[in-house]
Formats: structure tokens, C-alpha cells, sequence
């Protein structure tokens, strides 16, 4: 089993729609989850991160987690066509970061 | 606002050769990260590096890899006999454990592209 999953889409929305971007991930002791996007050719840029169950809003941007479920979520609200990058999740073991290869959003004007 | 940079932005080398990759860590951070991303790929982690020394290392970083701190400002990765397949983006990345907690939350440079011919 992967250690932390991600459809790679393309995830296609219309500007102004909420794009809904999931993630799942096998390692029960996991305690850190975080959201990155990355822009073709750029580096991954920390958008997000929760460490406790449930919701957090960060301006366009909500972070959901249920570790019992061992599932992340990110929404993006009133989605921009700037919007569109690949989204990658990734989860801490240890010190380190696991990633998902990411989903790539495309959020048409 | 803090970044973390990284020199040079683009190196080839020869197969065999040796490369140093240079970061500079947002300056009051005390973890710092290695991580490579092959085109097209996930990104994968190498090293983290606390108090000067190796915190954790994947299976990735085996004899070929080496990270130093030199002085109070930079943080190297050293790839020695290069082969083809380490062609790849490589990331430097830092944070800052702050409030008692590992410091996750890691920030990424803009990377160097290592094109081994």
C-alpha cells in the first residue's frame, strides 16, 4: 500500500467553483499533515498544515482531516485560475515528509 | 518574508564526477531537509539534519550522499561518482521548532536542477 495517496486528476473547475482535492494515507502514527503547491518547474510552496481532527480555514483555503479515516481533504473556495498548479499532500514520518505524486488542478476562466 | 535559497539554480556534470549543492536555510531555523523530485515524479526525502547531525535518512541516501554544515549560514549536499539516474530536481528545505514541537511546517527552496550527462 502507498503511503500516502492522491488522485492525479486532472481535477478541471470553473473559476469562481470549489475544487475538493483528497488524499489518504496508511501510516496510523502520522501526526502532521500538510498541503503544498507546486507550479510547474517551481518548488513546493506550504499552503496549509493541521495537526488536529476537523476544519482549518485559511482564507480561500480549508484543510479537513479524519484520522480515523487516515483521509485529508483540501477546498478551495471561489477557485482563481492562479489556482491551477499541482497540489501535493504530504505526511510527516518522523522528521520526514512522505509526499503523494499530487493532483493536478485546472481551473478554467 | 524569509526564503530559503539555493546555488546554483542549474549544474550538469559528467557521470563520475562530484557535485556540491549549496542552501542557505531560513536563518533562524534548526532543521534542515534534503529532498529530490525525478521529472515527473514525487518529491522524496533524502536527509534531515538537526544540531549537526544526521536526524533521518531514507534509503535513497546511501554512501554516495554526504550533508555538511560548514559555518553558521550554509548546508550542503555532496553527491560523489554521479550516476545518470541522479538527475533530478533537488530541494533544500528548513524549519523551525518552535513552541516544543518538531516544526513541521518545512519550507522549500526553488531547488537545483542536476543534469548528469
Amino acid at each position: 500500500q502507498k503511503e500516502v495517496e492522491q488522485n492525479s486528476g486532472p481535477l478541471s473547475v470553473p473559476e469562481g467553483a470549489i475544487a475538493s482535492l483528497n488524499c489518504t494515507y496508511s501510516d496510523r502514527g502520522s501526526q502532521s499533515f500538510f498541503w503544498y503547491r507546486q507550479y510547474s518547474g517551481k518548488s513546493p510552496e506550504l499552503i496549509m498544515f493541521i495537526y488536529s481532527n476537523g476544519d482549518k480555514e485559511d482564507g480561500r483555503f480549508t484543510a479537513q482531516l479524519n484520522k480515523a479515516s487516515q483521509y485529508v481533504s483540501l477546498l478551495i473556495r471561489d477557485s482563481q485560475p492562479s489556482d491551477s498548479a499541482t497540489y501535493l499532500c504530504a505526511v510527516n514520518r518522523g522528521t520526514a515528509l512522505i509526499f503523494g505524486k499530487g493532483t493536478t488542478l485546472s481551473v478554467s476562466s | 518574508e524569509p526564503e530559503v535559497t539555493q546555488t546554483p539554480s542549474h549544474q550538469v556534470t559528467q557521470m563520475g564526477q562530484e557535485v556540491i549543492l549549496r542552501c542557505v536555510p531560513i536563518s533562524n531555523h534548526l532543521y534542515f531537509y534534503w529532498y529530490r523530485q525525478i521529472l515527473g515524479q514525487k518529491v522524496e526525502f533524502l536527509v534531515s539534519f538537526y544540531n549537526n547531525e544526521i536526524s533521518e535518512k531514507s534509503e535513497i541516501f546511501d554512501d554516495q550522499f554526504s550533508v555538511e554544515r560548514p559555518d553558521g549560514s550554509n548546508f550542503t549536499l555532496k553527491i560523489r561518482s554521479t550516476k545518470l539516474e541522479d538527475s533530478a530536481m533537488y530541494f533544500c528545505a528548513s524549519s523551525d521548532p518552535g513552541g516544543g514541537r518538531m516544526g513541521y511546517e518545512q519550507y522549500f527552496g526553488p531547488g537545483t536542477r542536476l543534469t548528469v550527462t
